[in-house]
């Protein structure tokens, strides 16, 4: 069955550094988005992204992210300067474009920030 | 403001049980309305997705209610396993045509053995 996958499983990184997270969305879908979730608390949506740009974004989605498909399977999410409060699990999920928009879900990237 | 509420944080069931998970949310009208299963560490996993003109959904031992009026939904899991054990969330878009899903915090469920 096809899935959504992440890499890394697990990210460390030193307060204001620049991380970048990968996914590879199921093949045949077209929408694409990226999660968080802090230890503890709700799923967040961050952003989604169609046609090669930013369909929706949340306020937590500031100028320190970026996301971009840069080849015809992997989405990224970049985050410039990392701060403390960055530490999370980032999901990537992907959606077909009809229907009512169940999403696939990646097993996560848990960031640590330190 | 517009919220998403999980009544219950955890429900700890007798195995062959029904779950009933319940998700209220108030000033949205949402088209659809969609449950996901979490476990620990992992991703949320899609279950079933419920239409607004829809009153009930089933997919094998599991059951969605939807009441537009009430704003409320309801989800049951009829003869419950110890694998069945995990965290549910509900999840909507906040207007017609949003992709983007706002979920609840989740229902943490223990059946057990």
């Amino acid at each position: 069955e096809p899935e959504v996958t992440q890499t890394p499983s697990h990210q460390v990184t030193q307060m204001g550094q620049e991380v970048i997270l990968r996914c590879v969305p199921i093949s045949n879908h077209l929408y694409f988005y990226w999660y968080r979730q802090i230890l503890g608390q709700k799923v967040e949506f961050l952003v989604s992204f169609y046609n090669n740009e930013i369909s929706e974004k949340s306020e937590i989605f500031d100028d320190q992210f970026s996301v971009e498909r840069p080849d015809g399977s992997n989405f990224t999410l970049k985050i410039r300067s990392t701060k403390l409060e960055d530490s999370a699990m980032y999901f990537c999920a992907s959606s077909e474009t009809s229907g009512y928009n169940e999403q696939f879900f990646g097993p996560g990237t848990r960031l640590t920030v330190l | 403001s517009q919220k998403i509420e999980q009544n219950s944080e955890a429900l700890n069931i007798q195995e062959g049980k029904t779950a009933t998970l319940t998700c209220n949310y108030t000033n949205y009208s949402p088209a659809y309305l969609q449950w996901y299963r979490q476990d620990p560490g992992r991703g949320p996993v899609f279950l079933l997705l419920i239409r607004e003109n829809e009153k009930e959904k089933r997919k094998e031992r599991l059951k969605v209610t939807f009441d537009t009026t009430l704003k409320q939904s309801l989800f049951h899991i009829t003869a419950s396993q110890p694998a069945d054990s995990a965290t549910y969330l509900c999840a909507l878009a906040l207007y017609t045509g949003r992709r983007a899903l706002t979920f609840g915090s989740g229902t943490r469920l223990q059946v057990q053995p």
